[in-house]
């Protein structure tokens, strides 16, 4: 167990819908990454915040946005979603050690679009 | 920007042999470089990293790997691999102040009896 959860553990909806993806790091980290897990692009880094501040962007579409709340959890939204949106969703929760951060990822969340 | 190439996508391997996983790395700058698994239906779990020091890193679950600097590399090994093993093994990188991880496609390793 990393410490790191994310709900929910599995969700099914339709095209066009918006869901929510929660996740809340490990005590007292301050960083939350989100990632997708898909069979064609493998493991891609969306976005990361840090003490509630955007930090960095990844490949994440318009469509997609997140934010990191003042208790550090964190909520990815999808919306508009569409078939290939399906896929596992990775948070992860780091912190800074001499200038060197190392990720603990939560168990994910498995979308699934129809 | 830095990539990571993990060279093989399948390695099926008896019970007690040894194992090897070979990671490739490009980037212009210094790395730090890890190693995940994820068993079947589960997330990511931390194996090993190598942040500076020595080049050999010992991980979890007797798992070793090795920073080779002049050959980019950062195999991962292991002497005797279980049926327990099975699962999938993702090499990663990242740089000094740009934390995101860049994964490699991942190797599935199949231990069988």
């Amino acid at each position: 167990d990393s410490g790191v959860t994310q709900t929910p553990k599995h969700l099914i909806t339709a095209t066009g819908q918006r869901v929510t993806l929660r996740c809340s790091p490990r005590s007292g980290d301050l960083s939350v990454y989100w990632y997708q897990q898909s069979l064609d692009q493998g493991l891609q880094f969306l976005i990361q915040y840090y003490n509630g501040e955007e930090r960095a962007k990844g490949n994440i579409l318009e469509r997609f946005s997140a934010q990191q709340f003042p208790d550090l959890h964190s909520e990815l939204n999808l919306s508009s979603l569409e078939l290939g949106d399906s896929a596992l969703y990775f948070c992860a929760s780091s912190i800074r050690t001499g200038g060197v951060e190392t990720q603990y990822f939560g168990p994910g969340t498995r979308l699934l679009v129809l | 920007a830095q990539s990571v190439t993990q060279l093989d996508s399948q390695v099926p391997v008896f019970e007690e042999a040894p194992v090897e996983l070979r990671c490739n790395y490009s980037s212009s700058v210094s790395v730090y470089l890890f190693w995940y698994v994820q068993y079947p239906n589960q997330g990511l779990q931390l194996l090993l990293k190598y942040l500076s020091g020595s080049t050999l890193v010992k991980g979890i679950n007797g798992f070793e790997a090795e920073f080779n600097k002049s050959q980019t590399s950062f195999h991962l090994r292991k002497p005797s691999v279980h049926i327990s093993d099975t699962a999938e093994y993702f090499c990663a990188v990242s740089v000094h102040n740009d934390y995101k991880l860049s994964f490699g496609a991942g190797t599935t390793v199949t231990v069988r009896a």
